[in-house]
């Protein structure tokens, strides 16, 4: 198994542009959520699904969508990226759908994002 | 609401001295606690996780960590530092009151191991 993939592993871009990251796991996991990592402030949700069709918001959701068509794929999407959304960009997965909080969460290798 | 706490954003030990990476948790339900590790421009690593059954849990690398309730803290242990041990090391709660699976992450500790 590949776990938890995402590309690209770098991105630079300009204010205002748009763009999506992807996430792909093939452990068959329902449980899927997006995560920012920035210097000091750990690890905070964006978005999760804890299934195919189903989106929920998490911690820091502004300016960012997502959707979820298959149980593999969960894809974040910036619509205007701007300075402030200059971090660390985490997927995991996770076999159970938030039915006990016990599951292990499964953690990709990260996109590191700028923008100018 | 639940939250993590951190003691001290940078730890630095010698090789083969104990380490002691600090945590504490606000929960008013019994949590659900993890310990990830993340060596450097790579992803998180689950190190060991509390759910419920023994308070002293072993995980990978030597590394352990005991839950104690009455002083609500979760603190990861190892005996002896090794070099490849230098990471940045997260604890986490998982959010069980509407069981959304969400993780919420404390901030952080840099563990520094000298030769």
């Amino acid at each position: 198994n590949a776990g938890v993939t995402q590309t690209p592993k770098f991105q630079v871009l300009k204010t205002g542009q748009s763009m999506t990251l992807q996430c792909a796991q093939d452990m068959n996991h329902e449980y899927m959520s997006w995560y920012r990592q920035d210097p000091g402030m750990g690890l905070r949700l964006i978005h999760y699904s804890v299934g195919a069709g189903i989106t929920d918001q998490g911690e820091v959701p502004n300016g960012y969508n997502v959707s979820r068509s298959t149980t593999e794929d969960f894809p974040l999407r910036l619509l205007s990226a701007a300075p402030s959304q200059t971090s660390v960009y985490f997927c995991a997965s996770s076999y159970g759908a938030g039915t006990s909080g016990s599951d292990t969460q499964y953690f990709g290798p990260g996109t590191r994002l700028t923008v100018l | 609401a639940q939250s993590v706490t951190q003691l001290g954003s940078h730890v630095s030990v010698s090789e083969g001295a104990l380490v002691l990476l600090r945590c504490n948790y606000s929960s008013s339900v019994p949590p659900y606690l993890f310990w990830y590790v993340q060596y450097p421009n790579q992803g998180l690593q689950l190190l060991l996780k509390y759910t419920s059954a023994a308070t002293l849990v072993k995980g990978i690398n030597g590394f352990e960590a005991e839950f104690k309730k009455s002083e609500t803290s979760f603190h990861l242990t190892k005996p002896s530092a090794h070099m490849s041990d230098a990471a940045e090391y997260f604890c986490a709660v998982s959010e069980t009151v509407r069981n959304t699976g969400k993780l919420i992450f404390g901030q952080g500790t840099t563990l520094q191991v000298k030769p």
